[in-house]
């Protein structure tokens, strides 16, 4: 099993609609993340999560919400989805940068998220 | 200016060729830098690792920082089809509260 699971994995939905993607974990990493992947923007972080009671708004969270349901579970929520936010998004889990680690991300396999 | 730009590419190359990707960076405090690879369709995944500056060296990657000039570079040797993927460079200061900042991202294609 991948270490990093986001579900679902494709998805097409309406405009209006409330969208839930969820991320779980098996790597223990307190440290866990939402971005979103558009060609030629790279990688926009969302929300970041340091541990279950921690939860921060990245570059680009207009329109979108999280949910730390547990240290494993990570979920993101479009409240009522529209066609700009029709994107490919990743979860990622870390460690944080330290002794004993490079701080490195953990990426799921990516939700891609098309809203007509 | 972002804190963080690299080449767009794309970037397409024969087999066998030199590949040399780059970022520049404007934030004097990083000191972390990683080169992730990511194939079509798949999440991003570490490549190579540096602490501060100097050359790394992975078989036919190598990764160099020069915190001097703000600028990384990853470089290719003997390139092969299977190198084709987007590479995106990462950066942090490290710190209890830090971040990773990427790079766009490189769209690399080696033609056989």
């Amino acid at each position: 099993d991948a270490d990093v699971t986001q579900t679902p994995r494709n998805r097409i939905t309406k405009t209006g609609k409330r969208i839930m993607l969820e991320c779980s974990q098996t790597k223990g990493h307190d440290r866990m993340y939402w971005y979103r992947q558009d060609p030629g923007l790279g990688l926009q972080l969302i929300y970041y999560s340091f541990d279950v009671k921690d939860i921060n708004k990245g570059e680009i969270s207009d329109g979108y919400s999280v949910s730390r349901q547990a240290q494993a579970k990570f979920s993101l929520s479009l409240e009522s989805a529209i066609p700009n936010q029709t994107a490919l998004y990743f979860c990622a889990t870390s460690d944080p940068p330290g002794t004993g680690s490079t701080g490195e991300l953990f990426f799921g396999e990516g939700s891609r998220l098309t809203v007509l | 200016q972002k804190e963080v730009e690299q080449d767009p590419g794309p970037l397409s190359v024969p087999e066998g060729a030199i590949v040399s990707l780059n970022c520049t960076y404007s934030n004097s405090a990083f000191q972390y830098f990683m080169w992730y690879r990511q194939y079509s369709r798949k999440g991003p995944e570490l490549l190579m690792y540096t602490y501060s500056s100097g050359n790394k060296e992975d078989g036919r990657f190598t990764a160099q920082v020069d915190k001097s000039s703000k600028y990384i570079s990853l470089f290719i040797r003997d390139s092969q089809p299977s190198d084709s993927a987007t590479y995106l460079c990462a950066m942090s200061a490290g710190g209890a509260n830090s971040k990773l900042t990427f790079g766009k991202g490189i769209t690399l294609s080696v033609r056989p």
